[in-house]
């Protein structure tokens, strides 16, 4: 099977534009999130997807950071605009189980690598 | 608050040796897991081993194994036979009980030499 894809793979833009990354999860697959890593530092989560439904978006920074889910396949992660803390790279993952993490690992995509100047 | 902290950012072995990656955590729950994560160079980020705290044996899966202890709340990962492909970003985890996050480790770089 497929697995998780994310696009693109690295990005560069100025400060105050907008950039959007894509993921899609492995099919099938009603899990959907999204984790950070700025440089240096942990991997945060910023929200989970169930189907196309925000099941929890705590980790969201503010409101520059706009996620969807559309039709319950495919997300979206929308920063706009951009600023230099922004700058690290975006992982999204993907999981068929609702539940405990625990039971069911997740399959995470290669990461964009998001750069802002 | 759950935390996960890995206290060697960078490691170094040599190929066929054998290294120690070290994790501690803080939590206070009693029945929960533990993973350890390898990402390589722009490649995906793919499960190693997962532990079961409720299991006192130690996860072991080929040549990596963990030392797993609970009361200490350490959970390192020992990678035997170093192979050149080994070399990657590593990322100790604690799934939350509650809330499907995963809490991450800010990584450990591991070098494998020839």
């Amino acid at each position: 099977e497929a697995g998780v894809t994310q696009f693109p793979s690295h990005s560069v833009i100025e400060k105050g534009q907008t950039v959007t990354l894509r993921c899609d999860p492995i099919s099938g697959h009603d899990n959907l999130y999204w984790y950070r890593r700025v440089m240096g530092k942990e991997i945060k989560f910023l929200l989970h997807f169930v189907k196309e439904s925000k099941q929890d978006e705590s980790g969201m920074p503010n409101n520059r950071f706009l996620a969807e889910r559309t039709g319950g396949t495919y997300s979206t992660l929308k920063v706009q605009p951009a600023e230099l803390e922004d700058s690290g790279v975006y992982f999204c993952a993907s999981s068929p189980f609702q539940g405990r993490l625990g039971n069911s690992p997740l399959h995470f995509g290669n990461g964009t690598r998001l750069t802002v100047t | 608050a759950q935390t996960v902290t890995q206290s060697q950012p960078e490691m170094s072995v040599q190929e066929a040796e054998t290294v120690t990656l070290s994790c501690t955590y803080d939590t206070s729950e009693s029945d929960y897991y533990l993973f350890w994560y390898k990402q390589p160079p722009s490649r995906q980020m793919i499960l190693v081993i997962r532990q079961e705290a409720y299991k006192q044996q130690n996860a072991t899966e080929n040549r990596f194994s963990v030392n797993f202890q609970k009361a200490a709340k350490s959970f390192s990962l020992k990678i035997s036979d170093s192979q050149l492909g080994d070399a990657a970003m590593y990322f100790c985890a604690y799934p939350l009980q509650y809330g499907n996050k995963l809490v991450f480790g800010a990584g450990t770089i591991l070098r494998v030499k020839s």
